[in-house]
This record gives C-alpha cells, sequence and structure tokens, in this order.
C-alpha cells in the first residue's frame, strides 16, 4: 500500500530563514507525491505536486518541494519563511484508484 | 475553496440519532472523497465516491454510509452517532488524471 511518513510532529523556524518540512515515501510504482497546507479552521489547500520530470518542483506562495528517488522523499522548502506560514503541512501520496493517502501532518511555527 | 461547499458547518447532536452530512461542488469533478480529521492521525477516508451511484470504502468506514445520487451532490450519514465519531469532516473532489484534490471548508461535528 502507498503511505508517507513526516517525521517531526512540529518545526521551529525564525522569520526570513529557510524552512524545510519533510516527507519520505513508500510506494510501488511510480509515486505521485503532493503537499498541502492547512491554516486554522479551514479546508486543506493544494501546494504543488510531483508527477514526472524535473526534480524542483514550484508551488504557491513561493513553496517548492525536491523529489529524491533515492531517499524516497519529497521535502518542502521555502528560502525564507514568514509569519504567515506558520500552519499545519501535510505530505500525501496517490494510489492507482485516485485516492491520497495523507501522513499526520507538520506544525510549523514561524518565529517572529 | 474550489466550488465546494459543506452543510452544515459546526453540528452537535447526542449518541444514537443519525447524522448527515452534504457536500455540494459546483466543478461537475468525477471524484468526492469524505474524510475525518482527528488530532494524531492525519486525514483518514472515510468513503469515496468515482461517479453517480459509484462509491467504495475507505479506511475507517465501519459506522458510516455514503450516497450519490448527482454529479454535485455527495451525502455522508452516520446511522447511529457515537462518541468516537466527534471529529472535523472534509470532504473533498478531483478531476479526472489530475491527481490533487480540492477540500471543502469542513464540518465540526461533536457527538455528546
Amino acid at each position: 500500500a502507498q503511505s508517507v511518513a513526516q517525521p517531526e510532529d512540529q518545526v521551529n523556524v525564525a522569520e526570513g530563514n529557510p524552512l524545510t518540512v519533510k516527507c519520505t515515501y513508500s510506494v510501488s510504482g511510480n509515486p505521485y507525491l503532493f503537499w498541502y497546507v492547512q491554516y486554522p479552521n479551514r479546508g486543506l489547500q493544494f501546494l504543488l505536486k510531483y508527477i514526472t520530470g524535473d526534480n524542483l518542483v514550484k508551488g504557491s506562495y513561493g513553496f517548492e518541494a525536491e523529489f529524491n528517488k533515492s531517499q524516497t522523499s519529497f521535502h518542502l522548502k521555502k528560502p525564507s519563511a514568514l509569519v504567515s506560514d506558520s500552519a499545519l503541512y501535510f505530505c500525501a501520496v496517490r494510489d492507482g484508484n485516485n485516492r491520497l493517502a495523507f501522513g499526520k501532518g507538520n506544525q510549523v511555527v514561524v518565529i517572529p | 475553496d474550489a466550488g465546494i461547499t459543506q452543510s452544515p458547518r459546526h453540528k452537535v447532536t447526542e449518541t444514537g440519532t443519525p447524522v448527515t452530512l452534504r457536500c455540494h461542488q459546483t466543478e461537475n469533478h468525477r471524484y468526492m472523497y469524505w474524510y475525518r480529521q482527528d488530532p494524531g492521525h492525519g486525514l483518514r477516508l472515510i468513503h469515496y465516491s468515482y461517479g453517480v451511484k459509484d462509491t467504495d470504502k475507505g479506511e475507517v468506514s465501519d459506522g458510516y454510509s455514503v450516497s450519490r445520487s448527482k454529479t454535485e451532490d455527495f451525502l455522508l450519514t452516520l446511522e447511529s452517532a457515537t462518541s468516537s465519531q466527534t471529529s472535523v469532516y472534509f470532504c473533498a473532489i478531483s478531476g479526472v488524471g489530475t491527481g490533487e484534490q480540492y477540500f471543502g471548508p469542513g464540518t465540526r461535528l461533536t457527538v455528546t
């Protein structure tokens, strides 16, 4: 079965510093990988996806993610974090039935 | 929120009563999903639909049923609500071949 793991419960980063949120995956076949963000009392918002092609994927709000097949990782990155980036971040992987399996989420806290 | 509405947005009900949550989309997407979100568990798939009257179970389907009689509406029913079903419920939609899902604003259900 397809699955993802987000090893850290919370990531603290100072405003202006680089932000990284980690995700590793386990799939049979080629992975379709996604990142979502959830702000308080809101639904999840799609940030970016990797299907095929360039290993560096660019998404919304200045986020990007790096696909690494040898390390089975798909880490989310932002060069300079903003206080408004404080939110819950989910990694997900798609299966053959168009369903997504989500990680447990990472709380990101950007400290002013 | 990508043309997805959920109703009601908040509900408090008593153990043993039936509850129906509604998801409505205006995007004409084929796939619709119901998830529940609980602390420490991320999002877990309850049921999903791949077309009108075509539904299947997710990983936490016990105690839930669904129906989809029109493309735009996907109903989630708790036949006899239990306290373990207190959660935030999200509906999502997805088009054919795109992979990413778009989420509604959520319904906060409390079973007392």
